[in-house]
């Protein structure tokens, strides 16, 4: 069965350290990738995605994921946190066989960026 | 412009109440699509248009029935809802992807559904 796993519940770091949100997933096939950010009481925002190409992949706000096929893994990364960073966030992947747009999410991490 | 609105913010029904929520973007975008979200916990896909033609409906119960009156609206129209229905409903929408391509979403901010 297609699944995404975010193990980790909540995620602490101090303001100015690296910070990284974990994601693996277990699809058939060559997987599309996607992070969304949640603030509180406020709708889902697009980070970055993977599609193809180079496993280092940029976004908003200064994010970037690494795409790690041998270890079905999606990790999203950060040089240098920002209190404001602090928010929900979600990994979600796309079967490319899914013709429906079906994005298969992971439960979420909470992270929480401390002053 | 990048926005998807929702209105209203916020609603409060009673079960015997009818009310709709309502969604619209101007981004071009041809598929459209309602999450139901409760809290600290992904969202749930319920239905997805695709050029304004319901192309799922993920086993949603007949009292939310949606509609897409043109390519930049859609509707959820809601009956004899559920205590348990009350959740934050999401309305996103994206381009349609070719094989081999795949469009992010773009979420509006939401309606907080609070069933009474």
């Amino acid at each position: 069965a297609q699944s995404v796993a975010q193990p980790e519940d909540q995620v602490n770091v101090a303001e100015g350290n690296p910070l990284t949100v974990k994601c693996t997933y277990s699809v058939s096939g060559n997987p599309y990738l996607f992070w969304y950010v949640q603030y509180p009481n406020r709708g889902l925002q697009f980070l970055l995605k993977y599609i193809t190409g180079d496993n280092l992949v940029k976004g908003s706000y200064g994010f970037e994921a690494e795409f790690n096929k041998s270890q079905t893994s999606f990790h999203l990364k950060k040089p240098s946190a920002l209190v404001s960073d602090s928010a929900l966030y979600f990994c979600a992947v796309r079967d490319p066989l899914d013709s429906n747009y079906q994005l298969i999410w992971g439960a979420g991490t909470k992270l929480i960026i401390k002053p | 412009d990048t926005e998807v609105t929702q209105t209203p913010k916020h609603l409060v029904m009673g079960m015997t109440n009818k009310k709709s929520l309502k969604c619209e973007q101007h981004m071009g975008h041809r598929a459209m699509y309602w999450y139901k979200q409760k809290a600290k916990k992904p969202p749930e896909l319920m239905f997805v248009y695709s050029y304004e033609k319901l192309s799922i409906n993920e086993s949603v119960p007949s009292r939310f029935s949606p509609e897409c009156p043109n390519s930049s609206l859609l509707n959820l129209h809601l009956h004899a809802l559920q205590p348990e229905d009350s959740a934050l409903y999401l309305c996103a929408s994206s381009q349609v992807a070719p094989p081999g391509l795949a469009y992010e979403q773009y979420f509006g901010p939401g309606t907080r559904l609070t069933v009474t």
